[in-house]
Formats: structure tokens, C-alpha cells, sequence
């Protein structure tokens, strides 16, 4: 275990269900992020929290909704998805906005839409 | 141009050998990462760098911030090693957000 810990490991959901993903943490850290990457293409950076606000959405489509609660919980609001957003979605914390130190992966959420 | 470049994009060694895999990056930065996906797809961090060489076990990172390129070394590969291994930056001296390499596939094989 990392310290970050993402759930559920492996959702298939239809394009008109509503899920969500889950990340936690318990490193004290104030930033946490959600990454997605799909087959074959880098990761891609979709959102940023600092201090539960919400500061970057890398023009990602509002079927993707994410909520922090806390600085220690970040969940990913999924509704009526499609078949190309299937992909490996990964939550990440760090301390503070400066330069990457400290940066923690999760294991990530495999979602499969059908 | 890309930010990042990462070579090879594949690699297959025979175990035993020893492993080079490179990163290039066209910005400015105060860190890189090294960090390894295993077909679970889980990310370890397995080196930050700000300058000069890290090891830890059969892994090297070295880094030169001036040519703007980093190295990671694998000694006496073993099948276990099997895995992406990817380089990840934040652009800048301030700053969060990763920037990452599109991923070495290495295979092992005994």
C-alpha cells in the first residue's frame, strides 16, 4: 500500500448507470489529483484539489464530476458515460504545490463502459 | 515538439543484462520522477531527482539538469522488472501538475 487508496479496482458500468470512484489518504497531504490513462496514451491530467478547492479542470467533459469533501477523500462522479472514456483512472496526493516532491500514486480504477 | 521524450518505447533484454532507459525534456524543471506501472496498473514512485544519481538496489536514476535529461539503469534485470517505467516532471520551480512520458514497455525474459 502506498498511503493512497483507490476503490473500487475494477467497475464496468453502462453508459446511462451512475457510479463513482473513490480515493483516500492519509499522508497529511493537502493537494490530491485524478489522472486518466487510456490505451496506449500517456497519462493525462483531469483534476486538481488544494485545500478541498478545486483549482485545475484540464477541459474535462461534465460527465466527469469530481467532489472533495475533505483533504483526506476525493470521489469521481461518473453519469452517462461512453465507450471511449474506458480507461485506467488514477488518484494521486502530495504535500504542496511545489515541484512535485512527495508526489503518491494509487493502485487506479479500471472502468470498462459498455 | 513534445515536452518529454522517453526511448526506447519497447524493450526486450534477456536476463541479466543491464537496461538503459532514457528521458528528454525541452523545459525547465526542479524535479523528475521515475516511475514504474505494473500490468495491475498501480504506479510506484520509484526515484525523484533534482540532480546528480539516486540508487536503490539494482536501480540507478541520474539526471543532468542543464542537458535536460535523465537515465534509468537496471542492473542484473531480472523477469520481475517486467513493467512501464515512465518519467514524469512538473514544469517550472512552482507547481503541482505532471507531465508525463509516453511509458518504456520492458519485458525480461529468462
Amino acid at each position: 500500500e502506498t498511503g493512497v487508496t483507490q476503490t473500487p479496482r475494477h467497475l464496468v458500468m453502462g453508459m446511462t448507470n451512475k457510479k463513482s470512484l473513490k480515493c483516500e489518504q492519509h499522508l497529511g497531504h493537502n493537494a490530491m489529483y485524478w489522472y486518466k490513462q487510456s490505451a496506449k496514451k500517456p497519462l493525462e491530467l483531469m483534476f486538481v484539489y488544494s485545500l478541498e478547492e478545486r483549482v485545475e479542470n484540464n477541459s474535462v467533459p461534465s460527465r466527469f464530476s469530481p467532489e472533495c469533501p475533505n483533504s483526506s477523500h476525493l470521489f469521481l462522479h461518473l453519469h452517462t458515460l461512453q465507450p471511449e472514456d474506458s480507461a485506467l483512472y488514477l488518484c494521486a496526493s502530495s504535500p504542496n504545490g511545489r515541484g512535485g516532491y512527495g508526489y503518491t500514486f494509487g493502485s487506479g480504477t479500471r472502468l470498462t463502459v459498455v | 515538439k513534445n515536452e518529454v521524450e522517453q526511448s526506447p518505447q519497447n524493450l526486450t533484454a534477456q536476463e541479466g543484462e543491464f537496461i538503459t532507459i532514457n528521458c528528454s525534456y525541452s523545459v525547465g524543471i526542479s524535479a523528475l520522477h521515475w516511475l514504474q506501472q505494473h500490468p495491475g496498473g498501480g504506479i510506484v514512485s520509484l526515484f525523484m531527482l533534482s540532480s546528480g544519481k539516486k540508487k536503490h538496489g539494482r536501480l540507478i536514476a541520474t539526471i543532468n539538469i542543464q542537458e535536460k535529461h535523465s537515465s534509468l539503469h537496471i542492473t542484473a534485470s531480472h523477469p520481475r522488472d517486467s513493467a512501464v517505467y515512465i518519467c514524469a516532471f512538473v514544469p517550472g520551480e512552482y507547481g503541482n501538475k505532471l507531465v508525463f512520458g509516453a511509458g518504456t514497455i520492458l519485458r525480461v525474459k529468462s
